[in-house]
Protein backbone atom coordinates (compact mmCIF):
# COMPACT_ATOMS: atom_id res chain seq x y z
CA UNK A 1 0.00 0.00 0.00
CA UNK A 2 1.36 3.71 -0.85
CA UNK A 3 1.81 5.35 2.07
CA UNK A 4 -0.22 8.61 0.15
CA UNK A 5 -2.69 7.57 -2.31
CA UNK A 6 -4.88 9.84 -4.75
CA UNK A 7 -7.42 9.14 -7.46
CA UNK A 8 -5.46 10.11 -10.50
CA UNK A 9 -8.41 10.99 -12.13
CA UNK A 10 -9.46 12.65 -14.47
CA UNK A 11 -11.96 14.59 -13.32
CA UNK A 12 -14.03 16.22 -15.90
CA UNK A 13 -16.01 18.73 -14.46
CA UNK A 14 -17.77 21.62 -16.03
CA UNK A 15 -17.42 25.09 -15.20
CA UNK A 16 -19.08 26.59 -12.64
CA UNK A 17 -19.53 23.38 -10.80
CA UNK A 18 -18.06 22.27 -7.05
CA UNK A 19 -15.47 19.52 -7.24
CA UNK A 20 -14.01 17.36 -4.31
CA UNK A 21 -11.41 14.79 -3.97
CA UNK A 22 -9.42 13.03 -1.30
CA UNK A 23 -6.54 11.93 -0.68
CA UNK A 24 -5.51 8.97 2.16
CA UNK A 25 -2.66 8.24 3.99
CA UNK A 26 -1.18 5.10 5.55
CA UNK A 27 0.99 7.03 8.55
CA UNK A 28 -1.40 7.94 11.39
CA UNK A 29 1.11 9.51 13.13
CA UNK A 30 1.63 11.86 10.24
CA UNK A 31 1.53 15.49 11.22
CA UNK A 32 0.95 17.98 8.89
CA UNK A 33 -0.39 18.01 5.42
CA UNK A 34 -0.40 20.41 2.52
CA UNK A 35 -1.97 20.27 -0.92
CA UNK A 36 0.42 21.61 -3.63
CA UNK A 37 -1.17 22.34 -7.52
CA UNK A 38 1.27 21.15 -10.23
CA UNK A 39 0.13 22.47 -14.20
CA UNK A 40 1.14 20.07 -17.17
CA UNK A 41 4.89 20.08 -17.43
CA UNK A 42 5.48 22.86 -14.82
CA UNK A 43 6.73 22.58 -11.40
CA UNK A 44 4.36 21.90 -8.31
CA UNK A 45 3.10 24.74 -6.08
CA UNK A 46 2.14 24.95 -2.77
CA UNK A 47 -1.96 25.91 -2.87
CA UNK A 48 -2.58 25.65 0.70
CA UNK A 49 -1.77 23.58 4.45
CA UNK A 50 -4.32 22.12 6.38
CA UNK A 51 -5.20 22.59 9.19
CA UNK A 52 -6.83 20.19 11.73
CA UNK A 53 -10.04 22.31 12.27
CA UNK A 54 -10.09 22.56 8.15
CA UNK A 55 -9.25 26.06 6.41
CA UNK A 56 -10.58 27.95 3.48
CA UNK A 57 -8.35 29.97 1.07
CA UNK A 58 -11.29 31.78 -0.96
CA UNK A 59 -12.99 29.23 -2.95
CA UNK A 60 -10.63 26.04 -1.40
CA UNK A 61 -11.38 24.61 1.40
CA UNK A 62 -9.19 21.72 2.90
CA UNK A 63 -10.20 19.44 5.79
CA UNK A 64 -8.60 16.78 7.50
CA UNK A 65 -10.19 13.59 9.26
CA UNK A 66 -7.67 12.51 11.64
CA UNK A 67 -9.69 9.45 12.66
CA UNK A 68 -9.99 8.01 8.94
CA UNK A 69 -6.89 9.15 7.52
CA UNK A 70 -7.66 11.00 4.75
CA UNK A 71 -7.47 15.31 3.72
CA UNK A 72 -9.81 16.22 1.14
CA UNK A 73 -9.64 19.57 -1.07
CA UNK A 74 -12.35 21.04 -2.26
CA UNK A 75 -13.00 23.64 -4.87
CA UNK A 76 -16.05 25.64 -5.37
CA UNK A 77 -16.92 27.91 -8.97
CA UNK A 78 -14.56 26.15 -10.40
CA UNK A 79 -12.92 28.12 -12.98
CA UNK A 80 -11.11 26.87 -16.49
CA UNK A 81 -7.27 28.02 -14.91
CA UNK A 82 -8.20 25.62 -12.06
CA UNK A 83 -7.28 22.67 -14.94
CA UNK A 84 -4.58 21.25 -12.94
CA UNK A 85 -3.11 18.15 -11.16
CA UNK A 86 -3.60 18.52 -7.40
CA UNK A 87 -0.66 16.65 -4.94
CA UNK A 88 -1.57 15.42 -1.47
CA UNK A 89 1.47 16.14 0.33
CA UNK A 90 2.17 14.73 4.06
CA UNK A 91 4.48 15.02 6.51
CA UNK A 92 5.56 11.89 9.11
CA UNK A 93 5.96 12.69 12.90
CA UNK A 94 9.82 11.27 13.13
CA UNK A 95 10.65 13.58 10.71
CA UNK A 96 10.92 17.37 10.38
CA UNK A 97 11.80 18.12 6.58
CA UNK A 98 10.73 14.70 4.52
CA UNK A 99 7.62 15.09 2.98
CA UNK A 100 5.82 12.33 1.44
CA UNK A 101 4.21 12.91 -1.96
CA UNK A 102 0.58 11.80 -3.58
CA UNK A 103 1.11 10.50 -7.44
CA UNK A 104 -1.81 13.69 -8.06
CA UNK A 105 -5.37 13.82 -8.96
CA UNK A 106 -5.70 15.43 -12.28
CA UNK A 107 -8.51 17.66 -12.89
CA UNK A 108 -9.95 19.43 -15.91
CA UNK A 109 -12.48 21.99 -15.73
CA UNK A 110 -14.78 22.28 -19.09
CA UNK A 111 -16.36 24.96 -20.70
CA UNK B 1 16.21 35.78 -10.41
CA UNK B 2 14.05 35.62 -7.91
CA UNK B 3 12.99 31.67 -8.11
CA UNK B 4 14.48 28.40 -7.76
CA UNK B 5 16.96 27.77 -11.13
CA UNK B 6 17.48 24.94 -12.76
CA UNK B 7 19.68 23.95 -16.01
CA UNK B 8 19.78 22.07 -18.17
CA UNK B 9 15.65 22.20 -18.75
CA UNK B 10 16.45 19.07 -21.11
CA UNK B 11 19.25 16.92 -21.32
CA UNK B 12 19.27 14.26 -24.00
CA UNK B 13 22.10 11.96 -23.31
CA UNK B 14 23.37 7.91 -24.31
CA UNK B 15 23.02 5.44 -22.01
CA UNK B 16 26.56 5.39 -20.11
CA UNK B 17 27.17 8.50 -20.22
CA UNK B 18 27.70 11.06 -17.12
CA UNK B 19 25.16 14.17 -16.75
CA UNK B 20 25.57 16.83 -14.50
CA UNK B 21 21.91 19.14 -13.34
CA UNK B 22 22.52 22.09 -11.56
CA UNK B 23 20.32 23.82 -9.15
CA UNK B 24 20.42 27.85 -7.90
CA UNK B 25 18.02 27.75 -4.56
CA UNK B 26 16.62 31.09 -3.63
CA UNK B 27 19.03 33.66 -1.92
CA UNK B 28 19.24 32.80 2.04
CA UNK B 29 16.86 29.64 1.94
CA UNK B 30 18.75 27.23 3.97
CA UNK B 31 16.61 23.90 2.74
CA UNK B 32 17.57 22.32 -0.47
CA UNK B 33 15.86 18.73 -2.05
CA UNK B 34 16.22 17.04 -4.98
CA UNK B 35 13.13 15.12 -6.17
CA UNK B 36 12.66 12.90 -8.91
CA UNK B 37 9.65 12.50 -11.35
CA UNK B 38 8.56 10.05 -13.45
CA UNK B 39 5.12 10.37 -15.34
CA UNK B 40 2.05 9.63 -13.57
CA UNK B 41 4.06 9.12 -10.43
CA UNK B 42 4.38 11.01 -7.07
CA UNK B 43 7.62 13.14 -6.66
CA UNK B 44 10.46 10.43 -5.05
CA UNK B 45 12.90 11.97 -2.94
CA UNK B 46 16.60 11.92 -3.75
CA UNK B 47 18.35 14.06 -1.27
CA UNK B 48 18.05 17.12 1.10
CA UNK B 49 20.74 19.95 2.23
CA UNK B 50 20.24 21.82 4.85
CA UNK B 51 22.77 24.30 6.14
CA UNK B 52 26.06 22.89 7.29
CA UNK B 53 24.69 20.26 8.23
CA UNK B 54 25.71 16.26 6.64
CA UNK B 55 22.88 15.64 3.97
CA UNK B 56 20.01 13.47 4.02
CA UNK B 57 21.30 10.99 1.13
CA UNK B 58 18.79 8.04 1.55
CA UNK B 59 16.96 8.74 -1.07
CA UNK B 60 19.47 8.33 -3.83
CA UNK B 61 18.81 5.08 -5.83
CA UNK B 62 22.12 4.05 -6.67
CA UNK B 63 25.71 4.74 -5.98
CA UNK B 64 25.62 6.73 -9.43
CA UNK B 65 23.80 9.43 -7.98
CA UNK B 66 25.80 11.82 -6.01
CA UNK B 67 25.06 15.24 -5.11
CA UNK B 68 26.66 18.38 -3.50
CA UNK B 69 26.05 21.44 -2.15
CA UNK B 70 28.88 24.41 -2.52
CA UNK B 71 28.73 27.34 0.50
CA UNK B 72 25.15 26.37 0.94
CA UNK B 73 23.81 27.94 -2.27
CA UNK B 74 24.18 26.18 -5.55
CA UNK B 75 23.87 22.23 -5.96
CA UNK B 76 24.85 19.70 -8.88
CA UNK B 77 23.40 16.43 -9.06
CA UNK B 78 25.15 14.30 -10.81
CA UNK B 79 24.42 10.63 -12.45
CA UNK B 80 27.03 8.18 -13.51
CA UNK B 81 26.33 6.18 -15.96
CA UNK B 82 23.86 6.98 -17.05
CA UNK B 83 20.56 3.84 -17.71
CA UNK B 84 17.46 4.23 -19.50
CA UNK B 85 15.23 3.83 -16.20
CA UNK B 86 17.06 7.69 -15.05
CA UNK B 87 15.04 8.98 -17.30
CA UNK B 88 12.84 11.13 -15.66
CA UNK B 89 11.96 14.84 -14.74
CA UNK B 90 14.51 16.43 -12.11
CA UNK B 91 13.40 18.57 -9.60
CA UNK B 92 15.07 21.04 -7.42
CA UNK B 93 13.04 23.10 -4.69
CA UNK B 94 14.33 25.11 -1.93
CA UNK B 95 12.85 26.41 1.02
CA UNK B 96 13.43 28.53 4.05
CA UNK B 97 13.76 25.87 6.62
CA UNK B 98 13.09 22.51 6.11
CA UNK B 99 10.07 22.62 8.54
CA UNK B 100 7.95 24.73 6.79
CA UNK B 101 6.33 22.76 4.21
CA UNK B 102 6.12 25.45 1.41
CA UNK B 103 8.63 24.40 -0.94
CA UNK B 104 9.98 26.72 -3.98
CA UNK B 105 10.75 24.33 -6.92
CA UNK B 106 12.74 25.21 -10.25
CA UNK B 107 11.09 23.89 -13.65
CA UNK B 108 12.73 20.72 -13.46
CA UNK B 109 15.72 19.08 -15.71
CA UNK B 110 13.88 16.85 -18.14
CA UNK B 111 16.57 14.13 -18.56
CA UNK B 112 16.39 11.54 -21.31
CA UNK B 113 18.80 8.54 -21.58
CA UNK B 114 18.48 6.82 -25.02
Amino acid sequence: RKEVEQDPGPFNVPEGATVAFNCTYSNSASQSFFWYRQDCRKEPKLLMSVYSSGNEDGRFTAQLNRASQYISLLIRDSKLSDSATYLCVVRPLDSNYQLIWGAGTKLIIKP
Amino acid sequence: GAGVSQSPSNKVTEKGKDVELRCDPISGHTALYWYRQSLGQGLEFLIYFQGNSAPDKSGLPSDRFSAERTGGSVSTLTIQRTQQEDSAVYLCASSLEGYTGELFFGEGSRLTVL
